[in-house]
C-alpha cells in the first residue's frame, strides 16, 4: 500500500493480558515512530527507530511497554500486563530522513481499550 | 531539550473569520517546524511545513512562516470554513537528535 498501515484497528483486552500492534511503514522509510494518544490529549512520544541504530526508547513510559523493528520495515509494539491506564490510540508514523523531506506520515492507529 | 508551546484551545470560530493558532519553539540547531491537522475521526496528516527561517509553507489557505528571531511558526488562515475544524498540532524536527516534539493540540470548531 501506499501509506503507512496498522493493525489491528482496535483491539479491546482484559486488563493484565499481553497485546502486540503492528505497524507496516512506507517502503523505502527508515524511520519510525510510535506515539500514544489518550482521549483529548496530544501525542505522547513513545519510541524511535533509525535504520540500523539504536532505538531511542526515552519516552516508553514502563519495562511493560517495548517494540522492535524487524529488518528495517514492519515494527511491533508490545504491551505486557496491560493497565487500564495504556488505554488510547496508539499511533505509528515513518518517514524518510532527508534533508528537507522529513515529514512523518502517520497511520490510522490502533485503539486500545483495556477493561 | 526541545519543546513546542502552541495556544491552547479550544477555539471557536464562525465561518469566514480569520484564524491564528500561536506555536513556538525551543531547540538547538536549526529544526524543520510543521502543522499537522487530525480531522474528526481521521488520523494525522500534515498541512505544511519550513525547513529554514524566513521559509513560509502554505497549503489549502493556511500559511505559517518560520521566525528564528522569535521562535515561532504561527499558523494563520485568511477565512475559515466549516470544513476545518480539526485539532492542530505544531511540531518540529530536529535532524540531529531524530525524534520530533509535538505540540498537545489546538481544537478549532467552526460555525457556519
Amino acid at each position: 500500500g501506499a501509506g503507512v498501515s496498522q493493525s489491528p484497528s482496535n483491539k479491546v483486552t482484559e486488563k493484565g493480558k499481553d497485546v502486540e500492534l503492528r505497524c507496516d511503514p512506507i517502503s523505502g522509510h527508515t524511520a519510525l515512530y510510535w506515539y500514544r494518544q489518550s482521549l483529548g490529549q496530544g501525542l505522547e512520544f513513545l519510541i524511535y527507530f533509525q535504520g540500523n541504530s539504536a532505538p531511542d526508547k526515552s519516552g516508553l513510559p514502563s519495562d511493560r511497554f517495548s517494540a522492535e523493528r524487524t529488518g528495517g520495515s514492519v515494527s511491533t509494539l508490545t504491551i505486557q500486563r496491560t493497565q487500564q491506564e495504556d488505554s488510547a490510540v496508539y499511533l505509528c508514523a515513518s518517514s524518510l530522513v532527508l534533508a528537507g523531506h522529513n515529514e512523518q506520515f502517520f497511520g490510522p492507529g490502533t485503539r486500545l481499550t483495556v477493561l | 531539550g526541545n519543546s513546542v508551546t502552541q495556544m491552547e484551545g479550544p477555539v471557536t470560530l464562525s465561518e469566514e473569520a480569520f484564524l491564528t493558532i500561536n506555536c513556538t519553539y525551543t531547540a538547538t540547531g536549526y529544526p524543520s517546524l510543521f502543522w499537522y491537522v487530525q480531522y474528526p475521526g481521521e488520523g494525522l496528516q500534515l498541512l505544511l511545513k519550513a525547513t529554514k527561517a524566513d521559509d513560509k509553507g502554505s497549503n489549502k489557505g493556511f500559511e505559517a512562516t518560520y521566525r528564528k528571531e522569535t521562535t515561532s511558526f504561527h499558523l494563520e488562515k485568511g477565512s475559515v470554513q466549516v470544513s476545518d475544524s480539526a485539532v492542530y498540532f505544531c511540531a518540529l524536527l530536529n535532524t540531529n537528535a531524530g525524534k520530533s516534539t509535538f505540540g498537545d493540540g489546538t481544537t478549532l470548531t467552526v460555525k457556519p
